[in-house]
C-alpha cells in the first residue's frame, strides 16, 4: 500500500520570500511522484511530476522538486513566491498496485502569501 | 480544464434520495476516477473505471456506485444520500500516469 504524508496543513509566508512545502511518501514499490495545485472554487491542475531521470524537476511558474529517495521525499520549493501562489497544494504517488493506474493524494497544504 | 466536464455544479438534495453526478470527457482518456474532497482528508477514491463498463472500488465505496457506458461518460450514483455524503466531488481522466490527471471544476453536493 502507498501513502502520502503533508505535515503543514497551513503555510503562511511572505511575498518574495522562498517557501518549501513538505512531502513524504511510502511505498513497497518504484513510485511516481507528483504535485498538483487547487485554486479556490476550482479542480485540481498538474503542476509537476517526477517519473524517473533527474531528480530533479521544474515547473513552468518557477516551482522546482526534489525527488530523494533515501528520504522517501518530494518537497516543492519556490525560490521567491506571489500573490498568486496562493492556493492549496496536493502531493501524490503512484505505483502499479494491482496492475491499474491509481494515485494517492495527500492531505494538501494551504499556502498562503502575505503581501 | 475544458477536457472534463461535471455536472451539476451545485446540488442539494435531501436524506434518503438517489443522486446521479455525471462526468463527460472529451480527451478520449481510458481511465477515469471520482473522487471526494473533504477538509482534513484531502482526496479519497471512490471508484475508477480503466475502461468501458470496466470499474473497481476505491478506498470510501461504500454507499455509491457508478457506470461507465461509454468512454467520455462517468457516472457516479449515490443510492441513498446521507448526510456523511456532503462533501465536494471531482472527477478526473487520465491516459497514463506519465501524464498525470486532469479534474473538473467539481460538483458541490449538500445533502440535507
Amino acid at each position: 500500500a502507498q501513502s502520502v504524508t503533508q505535515l503543514d496543513s497551513q503555510v503562511p509566508v511572505f511575498e518574495e520570500a522562498p517557501v518549501e512545502l513538505r512531502c513524504n511518501y511510502s511505498s513497497s514499490v518504484s513510485v511516481y511522484l507528483f504535485w498538483y495545485v487547487q485554486y479556490p472554487n476550482q479542480g485540481l491542475q498538474l503542476l509537476l511530476k517526477y517519473l524517473s531521470g533527474s531528480t530533479l524537476v521544474e515547473s513552468i511558474n518557477g516551482f522546482e522538486a526534489e525527488f530523494n529517495k533515501s528520504q522517501t521525499s518530494f518537497h516543492l520549493r519556490k525560490p521567491s513566491v506571489h500573490i498568486s501562489d496562493t492556493a492549496e497544494y496536493f502531493c501524490a504517488v503512484s505505483d502499479r498496485s494491482g496492475g491499474y493506474q491509481k494515485v494517492t493524494f495527500g492531505t494538501g497544504t494551504k499556502l498562503q502569501v502575505i503581501p | 480544464d475544458a477536457g472534463i466536464t461535471q455536472s451539476p455544479r451545485h446540488k442539494v438534495t435531501e436524506t434518503g434520495t438517489p443522486v446521479t453526478l455525471r462526468c463527460h470527457q472529451t480527451e478520449n482518456h481510458r481511465y477515469m476516477y471520482w473522487y471526494r474532497q473533504d477538509p482534513g482528508h484531502g482526496l479519497r477514491l471512490i471508484h475508477y473505471s480503466y475502461g468501458v463498463k470496466d470499474t473497481d472500488k476505491g478506498e470510501v465505496s461504500d454507499g455509491y456506485s457508478v457506470s461507465r457506458s461509454k468512454t467520455e461518460d462517468f457516472l457516479l450514483t449515490l443510492e441513498s444520500a446521507t448526510s456523511s455524503q456532503t462533501s465536494v466531488y471531482f472527477c478526473a481522466a487520465g491516459q497514463g500516469l506519465n501524464y498525470g490527471y486532469t479534474f473538473g471544476s467539481g460538483t458541490r453536493l449538500t445533502v440535507v
